[in-house]
């Protein structure tokens, strides 16, 4: 299995001002996405990080709102932009490892005050 | 559309075994899921099921049938540290992950 790290773990944040996220994984992968999960909700698709190309958004979703970049096959970041309270969430960087599992980061825990 | 039904909320004895049900309706299907993801924390893998049939792993079995979009997780010999969400999700034609809203379980001494 990949193993994955995020920073920050958890943020304070202001709105208005923007965050960015960064996922790092221990070997190569194909696959990296990234979501949202909200207090005692499941889990949201925000984007696949495409390698060399623009992320796919989900609908709901957009670039300027969450620009993400993967310059490689082991690192991904995620920024959100513009923050107001409503993205109070955790965000989770994801990956598909062995073609067919997938793993998860430790989150990032995002409150906007 | 495409939907994952689990029950929101189940209660069950340490020692004892407990079934999460899930079904679902998916544009095609590559595979079911399960994940734990204990309060404040990741999800992390459970199991994987793509063929009819129970898949056991310890204390955890995964069963799936196909023809009825249904799956449940069987987990026995319940420990206290069992407390957690159970996440349902199907890869579906596109590959697609749908997920379920989970079920949080909640062990009682």
């Amino acid at each position: 299995s990949a193993v994955i790290s995020q920073k920050p773990s958890r943020d304070i944040c202001q709105r208005g001002t923007s965050l960015t996220i960064q996922c790092q994984v221990d070997s190569q992968v194909t696959m990296m996405f990234w979501y949202r999960q909200q207090p005692g909700q499941s889990l949201t698709l925000i984007a696949t990080a495409n390698q060399g190309s623009e992320a796919t958004y989900e609908s709901g979703f957009v670039i300027d709102k969450f620009p993400i970049s993967r310059p490689n096959l082991t690192f991904s970041t995620l920024t959100v932009s513009n923050m107001s309270p409503e993205d109070s969430s955790i965000y989770l960087c994801s990956v598909v490892s062995g073609e067919i599992t997938q793993y998860f980061g430790p989150g990032t825990r995002l409150l906007v005050l | 559309g495409q939907n994952i039904d689990q029950p929101t909320e189940m209660t069950a004895t340490e020692g004892a075994i407990v079934q999460i049900n899930c079904t679902y309706q998916t544009s095609g299907f590559n595979g079911l899921f399960w994940y734990q993801q204990h309060a404040g924390e990741a999800p992390t893998f459970l199991s994987y099921n793509v063929l009819d049939g129970l898949e056991e792993k310890g204390r955890f079995s995964s069963f799936l049938s196909r023809s009825k979009g249904y799956s449940y997780l069987l987990l026995k010999e319940l420990q206290m540290k069992d407390s957690a969400s159970y996440l349902c999700a199907v890869k579906n034609s596109n590959y697609q992950l749908i997920w379920g809203a989970g079920t949080k379980l909640i062990i009682k001494p």
